[in-house]
Parts: C-alpha cells; sequence; structure tokens
C-alpha cells in the first residue's frame, strides 16, 4: 500500500498559467516532505521543502502548501514555464528512520507554449 | 565537482548473470542510497549506508546486496539477476546532519535482464 500517493500520473498546463500538483499520504509520523523534479535520462533534483510544523514555504515561482489535518500536499508554479516540463516526485520522510524517504508515483507536466 | 556519478549508464543481461552497480560522490556525504524505478512505482529504496563500512536493508532489499568500503563510493550487486530486477537504478547521497537531508541523484543505470 502506497504510504505516498500522487493520483495524476499527468497534468498539462498553458504557459503562464498557474500548475498544481498534488500528493497525498497515509502516514502520520512523516516530519519533512519534498518535491523533486526529473527530466527524461536524468536523476531527480532538489525542487523545494516544507517541515510538518509548517504550512507554506516558497521558493521564488514554487510554493508548496501542507494541510496535516487532511494529509495533502501541493505544489504551486506560478507562472509556468515550459522548461518546467518534467516528472514531479512527492517524497515523505519518518525521521525515526533518519534521512529515509517515500516517494510517490510522480506526476508528468507539460507545460504547453 | 562532479556530483554523484554512476556507471554503468546502461546494462542487458542474462538471466543468472551478476553486475556490479558502482556510485561515486565528491560531496563527502555521509549518507548513501539505492533506489529503483519502475513505472507507476516511483523510487523505492533498496539498500542505503550511514556511513563507511555500514549498510542497511530498504524497502526492496531482496536480490541485491551492497558494500560500502570507502566514503565515496556505494556498490550495488546482483549475484543472480532475474527479469525482475530490469528497472532504471538510481544512487543518492546526502548530508547527515540537519535539514531535510536533502538527497542528490546520480543520472540512473537502465538495466533490462532478459
Amino acid at each position: 500500500d502506497q504510504q505516498v500517493k500522487q493520483n495524476s500520473p499527468s497534468l498539462s498546463v498553458q504557459e503562464g498559467r498557474i500548475s498544481i500538483l498534488n500528493c497525498d499520504y497515509t502516514n502520520s509520523m512523516f516530519d519533512y516532505f519534498l518535491w523533486y523534479k526529473k527530466y527524461p535520462a536524468e536523476g531527480p533534483t532538489f525542487l523545494i521543502s516544507i517541515s510538518s510544523i509548517k504550512d507554506k514555504n516558497e521558493d521564488g515561482r514554487f510554493t508548496v502548501f501542507l494541510n496535516k489535518s487532511a494529509k495533502h500536499l501541493s505544489l504551486h508554479i506560478v507562472p509556468s514555464q515550459p522548461g518546467d516540463s518534467a516528472v514531479y516526485f512527492c517524497a515523505a520522510r519518518v525521521a525515526v528512520y533518519g534521512q529515509n524517504f517515500v516517494f510517490g508515483p510522480g506526476t508528468r507536466l507539460s507545460v504547453l507554449p | 565537482n562532479a556530483g554523484v556519478t554512476q556507471t554503468p549508464k546502461f546494462r542487458v543481461l542474462k538471466t543468472g548473470q551478476s553486475m556490479t552497480l558502482l556510485c561515486a560522490q565528491d560531496m563527502n556525504h555521509e549518507y548513501m542510497y539505492w533506489y529503483r524505478q519502475d513505472p507507476g512505482m516511483g523510487l523505492r529504496l533498496i539498500h542505503y549506508s550511514v556511513g563507511e563500512g555500514t549498510t542497511a536493508k530498504g524497502e526492496v532489499p531482496d536480490g541485491y546486496n551492497v558494500s560500502r568500503l570507502k566514503k565515496q563510493n556505494f556498490l550495488l550487486g546482483l549475484e543472480s539477476a532475474a527479469p525482475s530486477q530490469t528497472s532504471v537504478y538510481f544512487c543518492a547521497s546526502s548530508y547527515s546532519i540537519g535539514g531535510a537531508g536533502t538527497q542528490y541523484f546520480g543520472p540512473g543505470t537502465r538495466l533490462t535482464v532478459l
């Protein structure tokens, strides 16, 4: 049973509009959440993170929102650019296991010019 | 500064053959990881290491062995490859202290077992 879920396998957005990628989790012991971005034939690269004690973290065009009561995480990209087209993975950490993360299956974002 | 490198990039094996995947990092990270990525499954942790000479099992360790003889290297071995091990393998490394322990990934190794 997947502890981290990304229920939308793919998402298409027009350039300049907002992209919203969603992530749901089941384990209430997760204390840190991260988003990774992956281009074809490359390894994932870190994008943005949020601690479970916060509900929002912003970095330039990227904002992550955390709703602990709903066990829901979202990544907003504003404005979306064609270079944002990639697979986005949500990942969560259980503190007791050190630096180990559980990854979601990913959402493929396509930003159309 | 090369970051995390993996060799080889591609490999085709026959069932029952063995091979070793090499991961190297030049960031002096304590933690290193091996993941596999399969369609619709995200990345699943195979084994990890919290320091030189130490290894531990992850979520899907069966059929794999690892070694961390030097801090900068983490080896993943398949003793008798099976078609179920066809996957893309990613190595990662991270700091051990503070923050979220952001992991830095290598470019991946695509392995096909026939």
